[in-house]
């Protein structure tokens, strides 16, 4: 079975820009939740989707939004970039019938 | 709410040498406990978890783990580490039931010298 996959895998923005960031859970899995990688912060939540329904969100701005679409694949939207946002963003998936999630190989965001 | 704390931040160790991750969490509601590896510039790979049932957990790469309730900790071990074995290590907790976040500790580097 095919593991979690995100799209792209490296993307450099300025500062104003807005990026789109896509993931695509495996096969089954209709739970995609995100996360932010730095070295300052460490991980941190960003959101959980389920059955294309935000269920679960972390402490970011608005800035920062997401979605889900009924093939259970999910979008992340991060609008007028700051130097600050650039991090690895990764994406994990899951089934209800576990409590795992499977990580993504995420996407390396340099904001310039 | 949960945290985790990972006491060491970089552990040098020489390879065959046995190794052992420490990690302590607080959480005022029952949890299941992971530990995931991230190897440079890639995303993260789960090695065990602890969802109930035995305390002693075996994962991949000869890998295990001990929960322990009344010390609240899960420390991460290996009895003979290999120069592939250098990585990022992350404990993570998440309170049980179907929704519920990650919380991961800030990480510790385990560097293998030959």
């Amino acid at each position: 079975k095919a593991g979690v996959t995100q799209t792209p895998r490296y993307l450099i923005k300025t500062r104003g820009q807005q990026v789109t960031l896509s993931c695509s859970p495996i096969s089954g899995h209709r739970s995609v939740s995100w996360y932010q990688q730095t070295p300052g912060q460490g991980l941190q939540f960003l959101f959980e989707y389920f059955s294309e329904t935000q269920r679960n969100k972390g402490n970011f701005p608005g800035r920062f939004s997401g979605r889900q679409f009924s093939n259970s694949r999910s979008e992340m939207n991060v609008s007028t970039l700051e130097l600050g946002d650039s991090a690895l963003y990764l994406c994990a998936s899951r089934t209800e019938l576990t409590d795992t999630q499977y990580f993504g190989p995420g996407t390396r965001l340099t904001v310039l | 709410a949960q945290s985790v704390t990972q006491l060491d931040s970089q552990v040098p160790v020489f390879e065959e040498a046995p190794v052992e991750l420490r990690c302590n969490y607080s959480s005022s509601v029952s949890v299941y406990l992971f530990w995931y590896v991230q190897y440079p510039n890639q995303g993260l790979q789960l090695l065990l978890k602890y969802l109930s049932g035995s305390t002693l957990v075996k994962g991949i790469n000869g890998f295990e783990a001990e929960f322990n309730k009344s010390q609240t900790s899960f420390h991460l071990r290996k009895p003979s580490v290999h120069i592939s074995d250098t990585a990022e290590y992350f404990c993570a907790v998440r309170r049980r039931g179907s929704q519920g976040n990650l919380i991961f500790g800030k990480g510790t580097k385990l560097s293998v010298k030959p």
